[in-house]
């Protein structure tokens, strides 16, 4: 039954590092998005997607770039990694544009050291 | 510009209710979301109100909106150890876009 999954449940990388998180979804969603979590912040939209190829920023796409080649995939990646960036990485995948039913990943939980 | 603010601890007893606030400054918003996120897990959605409602019931939650107020509450009946939990209210307007609160931890004392 699974939706959406995230390739990494934890990962530890160095400053300067390019770093790759990747997202995908069963469900043949065109609508595909990546937040970042942290505490006493809520949620922060980062960057999203409404279709394979098209990409948009979110409100703090500063640092990060997405990919999306193929409908099933959505790639966040941090070109450059800081110390700043160490956060949960979320990923969702609304079946259209209300949310009314909610399909997030399980997270990532990025440490850059 | 738009905003969600949540408080960001409540502490009940198990058995009691739990009410847990937001407001919102986005008066074009559409539907409004209340998500549960448990430890080391993703977000689940628990509920959502459509902007033109002002309230919706499903078993023990209670969801109460003032638009005029830009305010809306999420009530857990017979709060129970296991509603231990960050709760997220958000907001849209139908974008797909949503726009989160900080998240109030919920803890509930036996």
């Amino acid at each position: 039954d699974v939706k959406v999954t995230q390739s990494s449940r934890y990962l530890v990388k160095r400053t300067g590092e390019k770093v790759f998180l990747e997202c995908v979804q069963d469900m043949d969603h065109e609508n595909m998005f990546w937040y970042r979590q942290d505490p006493g912040l809520g949620l922060r939209l980062i960057y999203f997607s409404y279709d394979v190829k098209m990409k948009e920023k979110g409100d703090i796409p500063e640092g990060y770039s997405v990919s999306r080649e193929k409908k099933e995939r959505f790639s966040l990646i941090l070109e450059s990694a800081s110390t700043n960036q160490t956060s949960m990485y979320l990923c969702a995948s609304p079946p259209g544009r209300l949310n009314t039913e909610a399909f997030f990943g399980q997270g990532t939980r990025l440490t850059v050291v | 510009g738009e905003d969600v603010e949540q408080s960001l601890f409540l502490s009940v007893r198990e058995g009691d209710s739990s009410v847990i606030n937001c407001t919102y400054t986005d008066s074009s918003s559409t539907y409004l979301y209340w998500y549960k996120q448990e430890p080391g897990a993703g977000l689940q959605l628990l509920t959502y109100i459509f902007s033109n409602m002002d309230m919706k019931q499903d078993q023990r939650l209670t969801v109460l909106l003032n638009k005029k107020d830009k305010h809306l509450s999420l009530r857990i009946a017979d709060t129970q150890t296991g509603d231990s939990a960050i709760y997220f209210c958000a907001e849209s307007k139908g974008t797909g876009k949503l726009i989160f609160g900080q998240g109030t931890t919920l803890q509930v004392k036996p």
